[in-house]
């Protein structure tokens, strides 16, 4: 199975910031990476597919980077909003398997 | 609108048995794959299934093979998850999701709001 390690597990920001959130994949996954964003009690959400292409309707603050092994997430300008828990997910083989999640606390 | 409603979730013995439901809308059902993904309470996201849109395929996790069964009703837009032999790690919200494609997986659009299954004596 694919590992995918993010870090870190949680940080604290404040409003206008920006913040990184990396992953790292346990081999070669080319760019079948995509992220999620979960707020609390809300089912997640997708945000970012293929690595890089941003998920209709989600704002451009978010972008996303990355191939191979390692990726990153990174939302500009952060919102109250986007106070959530963040997943990334690799869909380069079965069993797809995701990060285990950043908790972004604003 | 994509919609999706996740049922049948509950409390059972170890060793029971439940299955999972999920009516899908506002899309073609018949052409995109399907997954399910749980969430153990207060942990992260664990994919579990994945069923292609013509339901010829299913992958499975390895945890979960031999036990659940993914399968889909192309006449109701439904998806169902039948699960046997439950243990307690099986405890967890179960999503159904919405594939991008009608090729193997691609990436989850969009996702129902789960049911909840508490394996426990």
């Amino acid at each position: 199975d694919i590992q995918m390690t993010q870090s870190p597990s949680s940080l604290s920001a404040s409003a206008g910031d920006s913040v990184t959130i990396t992953c790292r994949a346990s081999q070669n996954i080319d760019n079948y990476l995509n992220w999620y964003q979960q707020s609390p009690g809300k089912a997640p959400k997708l945000l970012i597919f293929a690595a890089s292409r941003l998920q209709s309707g989600v704002p451009l603050r978010f972008s996303g980077s990355g191939s191979g092994t390692d990726f990153t997430l990174t939302v500009s300008n952060l919102q109250p909003e986007d106070f959530a828990t963040y997943y990334c997910q690799q869909t380069y083989s079965a069993p797809l398997t995701f990060g285990g999640g950043t908790r972004v606390e604003i | 609108q994509v919609h999706l409603v996740e049922s049948g979730g509950g409390v059972v013995q170890p060793g029971g048995s439940l299955r999972l439901s999920c009516a899908a809308s506002g899309f073609t059902f018949n052409n995109y794959g399907m997954h399910w993904v749980r969430q153990a309470p207060g942990k992260g996201l664990e994919w579990v299934a994945f069923i292609r849109f013509d339901g010829r395929d299913e992958y499975y996790r390895d945890s979960v093979r031999g036990r659940f069964t993914i399968s889909r009703d192309s006449s109701k837009s439904t998806l169902y998850l039948q699960m046997n032999s439950l243990s307690p790690g099986d405890t967890a919200l179960y999503y159904c999701a919405k594939d991008r494609g009608n090729s193997n997986w691609n990436y989850l659009t969009n996702w129902g709001q789960g049911t909840l299954v508490t394996v426990s004596s």
